[in-house]
């Protein structure tokens, strides 16, 4: 199957800093990459539709100038979290659809990113 | 609105056979999907069922019924790997008319020896 590769896996970094996060899609163009976040123990929140070339389509009550997301080529979407603080803290995930999205999603390993 | 309904927890033996269940109401429906979480990695895909009926992949099996809004997950021949949680997602489109997938909470399934 298609392997999208996410980086970093951990990030620790002070609370006011801002911490970006790659997600790629190494073997296959990946024209929408989905952004999500997920806390303990619950399901995964889709935070955002990336789409490369154009603004990205956030979900209700994300915050779109905390989560920076850019989409600048068919292989590479990024999520910036800007000003981060500890309620940031939690598991992201990027996946990107096998084109043309008949089916199944492909996930990068995450990024764990605590806040301090 | 948007829900996806699933037990928190399953506990089963080595061995057997479970059943997880999920029931959704979406506006639209394109598409069902079952995937696999082990704790602290992402999820990998099992099954999609778009029609009504049962696709099966091995010691996996996936259910469909359109009309029912319900959907099951069979695991049989269950092994201590197998523990893990199963995140049931339909897929609908949104305001824009992208296909997105909507999340139920997962259902964390405890294999016994």
């Amino acid at each position: 199957g298609a392997v999208v590769s996410q980086h970093p896996s951990w990030v620790i970094c002070k609370s006011g800093t801002s911490v970006k996060i790659e997600c790629r899609s190494l073997d296959f163009q990946a024209t929408t990459m989905f952004w999500y976040r997920q806390f303990p123990k619950q399901s995964l929140m889709l935070m955002a539709t990336s789409n490369e070339g154009s603004k990205a389509t956030y979900e209700q009550g994300v915050e779109k100038d905390k989560f920076l997301i850019n989409h600048a080529s068919l292989t590479l979407s990024t999520l910036t979290v800007t000003s981060a603080h500890p309620e940031d803290s939690s598991f992201y995930i990027c996946s990107a659809p096998d084109p043309p999205f008949t089916g199944e999603l492909f996930f990068g390993e995450g990024s764990r990113l605590t806040v301090l | 609105g948007q829900n996806i309904d699933q037990p928190t927890e399953m506990t089963a033996t080595e061995g057997a056979i479970v059943q997880i269940n999920c029931t959704y109401q979406t506006s639209g429906f394109n598409g069902l999907f079952w995937y696999q979480q082990h704790a602290g990695e992402a999820p990998t895909f099992l099954s999609y069922n778009v029609l009504d009926g049962l696709e099966e992949k091995g010691r996996f099996s996936s259910f469909l019924s359109r009309s029912k809004g319900y959907s099951y997950l069979l695991l049989k021949e269950l092994q201590m790997k197998d523990s893990a949680s199963y995140l049931c997602a339909v897929r609908v489109y949104n305001a824009g008319n992208n296909r997105k997938l909507i999340w139920g909470l997962g259902t964390s399934l405890a294999v016994n020896p």
